[in-house]
């Protein structure tokens, strides 16, 4: 099955721009998912598609793809932005439909 | 609202079986598939496997191939996932999440749009 892969940790000052990235095969099908998950908490879709946000997700949230990576960008990250993010693709390899999740990104707001 | 309401946390021995449920409301359960996906404590999400709640046609992750069994009772608007042979590495959180799906430019796209608060399993001797 597939693969993918994000960065452990990152982490951004307040206001400013950080990038997520997430690398896999099956991102050259599929567009990824990105997820927010707070401790003692579901997850939350953040971004869906090609650059889509549920209602009541900040537009500070974008997404993007390019090849085999997505990448989810918050600008003008703000402190209750801290938590891991993972992304989810259909995997792309196999007959039967699998779905993977990355690694998870923990994001830190200084 | 929408939501998906979970059964109580479970504590289990090894080798037993435990039975999560997940009921939907707040819209047609019948038309959206449903996944399972679990958290082993500090770790990241793992798919389990999907149930389209319309047919019961299921598919797992390979992992959980022959230990895992997803069904769902649409007279109660329901999805269940029932794992067996417990181990002590199978402790986590159990979600249950609606997934819906769109295409752009022929490119299709799936996502998890409404999740379960989650159920804690415990398996320990």
């Amino acid at each position: 099955s597939s693969e993918l892969t994000q960065d452990p940790a990152v982490s951004v000052a307040l206001g400013q721009t950080v990038r997520i990235t997430c690398q896999g095969d099956s991102l050259r099908s599929y567009y990824a998912s990105w997820y927010q998950q707070k401790p003692g908490q579901a997850p939350v879709l953040v971004i869906y598609g090609k650059n889509n946000r549920p209602s009541g997700i900040p537009d500070r949230f974008s997404g993007s793809s390019s090849g085999n990576t997505a990448s989810l960008t918050i600008t003008g990250a703000q402190a209750e932005d801290e938590a891991d993010y993972y992304c989810n693709s259909r995997d792309s390899s196999g007959n039967h439909p699998n779905y993977v999740f990355g690694t998870g990104t923990k994001v830190t707001v200084l | 609202q929408v939501q998906l309401v979970q059964s109580g946390a479970e504590v289990k021995k090894p080798g037993a079986s435990v039975k999560v449920s997940c009921k939907a409301s707040g819209y047609t359960f019948t038309g959206y598939y449903m996944h399972w996906v679990r958290q082993a404590p500090g770790q990241g999400l793992e798919w389990m496997g999907r149930i389209n709640p319309n047919s019961g046609g299921t598919n797992y992750a390979q992992k959980f191939q022959g230990r895992v069994t997803m069904t769902r009772d649409t007279s109660i608007s329901t999805a269940y996932m029932e794992l067996s042979r417990l181990r002590s590495d199978d402790t986590a959180v159990y979600y249950c999440a609606r997934w819906n799906y769109g295409d752009y430019d022929g490119i299709y796209y799936y996502y998890m749009d409404v999740w379960g608060k989650g159920t804690t399993v415990t398996v320990s001797s």
